[in-house]
Order: C-alpha cells, then structure tokens, then sequence
C-alpha cells in the first residue's frame, strides 16, 4: 500500500514569493492533516480536513496561507508572500476516520526554505 | 492549553535500554503516543496507550504512564543503532478530536 506523497521534497524560494506544497494521502483515508514542524521542534497542526470540509483551521494564519482539497482527496497548502519564519517542514497526514483512536500517517515532508 | 515536554537528547550503547520521558500538562489527555521521525523521512507511530492503562508493551518497547504525575515513558529494550532517531510523544485530549499536541522530540544516539 502506497503511504501518503507529498511533492515537491525541498523547496528554496526569495522572500515575498509564493510557494505550493501537494498531499497525497492513503487511498480511502478521509482525513487529511496539514502540520509544519519548525527546527528542533514536534509537529503542530495548521489544518484538518474531513472529506473537503476544513474542520479545524486555528491554527493557520490566514493573511498568508490558505488550503484545499476541492474532491475531498488531494490537497494543496499555499503561501503567499511567505517570509523568512516560514522556513519549515511542512507535514501532511492522513487517517481513516476521525476516531477517538484513529492513527495518523504522515508522509515524508517538504522542506521550505525562505531565504 | 496543552503542553508535552521532553528532554532533548539521549545517548546509549548499543544492546543497553533506553528510557525516553515525556511529561504532560493536560489531565484530560486521551491517547498518548509514541512517535519516532528519521532523518527526511515523516513521523512513524511506534505505540500508543490509553490513559486508562498504566502500560503497554510491545515487542522491544515498553509504555509507562503515570496518570498522577502526568508522566510517560518509552522504555527500548536491547537498543540498536536502527533505533536512532527523533521521538515523539504525544496527547490527545477529548476536548480537541483529533488534534495532537507534540512535544519538542528526544534525540536517540546509539553508540558502538
């Protein structure tokens, strides 16, 4: 079984420019979770989709980013503008269902730098 | 709000038992996990345990949870230099689903 896929696995771009980062998750994994992991630290949630619904977007600092997963399956996160604190590893995860017991799988990142 | 703490490293040899601790803040926390991140590669669940059990164990690794103290431990018996990475601890609480609270992460160096 295929795990979850994110593109591209590096990214370095100029201050002020946009940038995009795409998830794949599991097949027939419902949820889908955004986390960026900043250096030294544990992941924290940006976004939770269930289905194409965002369920929970507290966290995301809107002025800047947005998220979309128009056919409740692939997903998007974009920047624009970022900045240089958005340097990060960016996280995508998927589950089967949101349960209180339900696992997580995370896919390998995509490493943003902001120079 | 919630908050997980962990030391930062952690250096053992080779066939020894390492013991990773994580406390936590939220005494409504659910579910509490292990994970363990390699180098460029995402996050592996490893265990995970219930905060009505005081500990699991599966294979090499042994969970201990302290409700009271609001205290976890991941015990990895006969430690390999496989066992190298980053891990995690986490919470999940009833009043946040599915949102997981991380901690900073434990390095593991295992030596020769």
């Amino acid at each position: 079984e295929a795990g979850v896929v994110q593109s591209p696995r590096y990214k370095i771009i100029e201050k002020k420019q946009p940038v995009a980062f795409w998830c794949n998750p599991i097949s027939g994994h419902n949820t889908l979770y955004w986390y960026r992991q900043n250096l030294g630290q544990g992941p924290e949630l940006l976004i939770r989709y269930e289905n194409e619904e965002a369920v929970d977007d507290s966290q995301l600092p809107k002025d800047r980013f947005s998220a979309e997963r128009l056919k409740g399956v692939d997903s998007t996160l974009k920047i624009q503008p970022a900045e240089l604190g958005d340097s990060a590893v960016y996280l995508c995860a998927s589950s089967l269902r949101r349960d209180w017991n339900n696992e997580q799988f995370f896919g390998p990142g995509t490493r943003l730098t902001v120079l | 709000g919630e908050d997980v703490e962990q030391s930062l490293f952690l250096s053992v040899r080779e066939g020894d038992s390492s013991v990773i601790n994580c406390t936590y803040t939220d005494s409504s926390s659910t579910y509490l996990y292990w994970y363990k991140q390699e180098p460029g590669a995402g996050l592996q669940l490893l265990t995970y345990i219930f905060s009505n059990m005081d500990m699991k164990q599966d294979q090499r690794l042994t969970v201990l949870l302290n409700k009271k103290d609001k205290h976890l431990s991941l015990r990895i018996a006969d430690t390999q230099t496989g066992d190298s990475a980053i891990y995690f601890c986490a919470e999940r609480n009833t009043g946040t689903a599915s949102k997981l609270t991380f901690g900073t992460g434990t390095r593991l160096q295992v030596t020769l």
